[in-house]
């Protein structure tokens, strides 16, 4: 079965620096996608980020950048410059039609 | 844009209830899927539909029924709803076809739902 765990069910960062989310999941699969996705108190699912498996090279986007692993079966998030308007939580997600989400990441930004 | 649409935005039920969850999107999108998230829980799916006409059972599936009416619209029905079903409901959809899109799911507002 495919798993997907975040270990940090809540984490703070103070405004402008920098905070990495973890996320590791298990499948026997050779190609395909991860996700980060951003849930704010209005409770709406924002994508932050995708990667391809096959893809070697990190995605970014903005102020959002990824740390994967393949091998290690790790897809770690990275926020540069933290913003009030990051605090929310943050799922991280495998698959495609049959998705599979972790438990989520509180993340708080603090002034 | 509307994007994906979900109606009701919160409903309370009764135990032994009946209700029809209606999701609609406006993306010509091919693919539709509901979840459920439960607290410390994350969302879990209850069934996809691939396309017009098929659905699949996803993680959680059991007390709940679907229908693929349409490309635009995927109903979720609880035919006797339980406590167990108090959960906060997202349709979501995508497009499986365009290379830059692959997999990419696009949520609604979500339904609270509470059985008391």
């Amino acid at each position: 079965a495919q798993t997907v765990t975040q270990s940090q069910p809540e984490m703070s960062v103070q405004e402008a620096e920098t905070v990495t989310l973890s996320c590791t999941y298990d499948t026997s699969e050779n190609n395909y996608y991860l996700f980060w996705y951003k849930q704010p108190p209005s409770r709406q699912m924002i994508l932050v980020i995708r990667q391809e498996a096959y893809k070697q090279q990190n995605a970014t986007e903005n102020r959002f950048s990824v740390n994967f692993q393949k091998a290690a079966k790790s897809f770690s998030l990275k926020i540069s410059d933290s913003q009030l308007g990051d605090t929310a939580m943050y799922f991280c997600a495998f698959g495609g039609n049959d998705m599979r989400f972790g438990a989520g990441t509180r993340l708080t930004v603090k002034p | 844009n509307a994007g994906v649409t979900q109606t009701p935005k919160f409903q309370v039920l009764k135990t032994g209830q009946s209700m029809t969850l209606q999701c609609a999107q406006d993306m010509n999108h091919n693919s539709m899927y509901w979840y459920r998230q439960d607290p410390g829980m994350g969302l879990r799916l209850i069934y996809y539909s691939a396309s017009e006409g098929t659905t699949d059972k996803g993680e959680v599936p059991n007390g709940y029924n679907v229908s693929r009416l349409n490309k635009r619209e995927f109903s979720l029905r609880l035919e006797s709803a339980a406590p167990s079903q108090t959960s906060v409901y997202f349709c979501a959809s995508s497009d499986d076809r365009g290379l830059g899109t692959k997999n990419i799911q696009y949520f609604g507002a979500g339904t609270r739902l509470s059985v008391l």
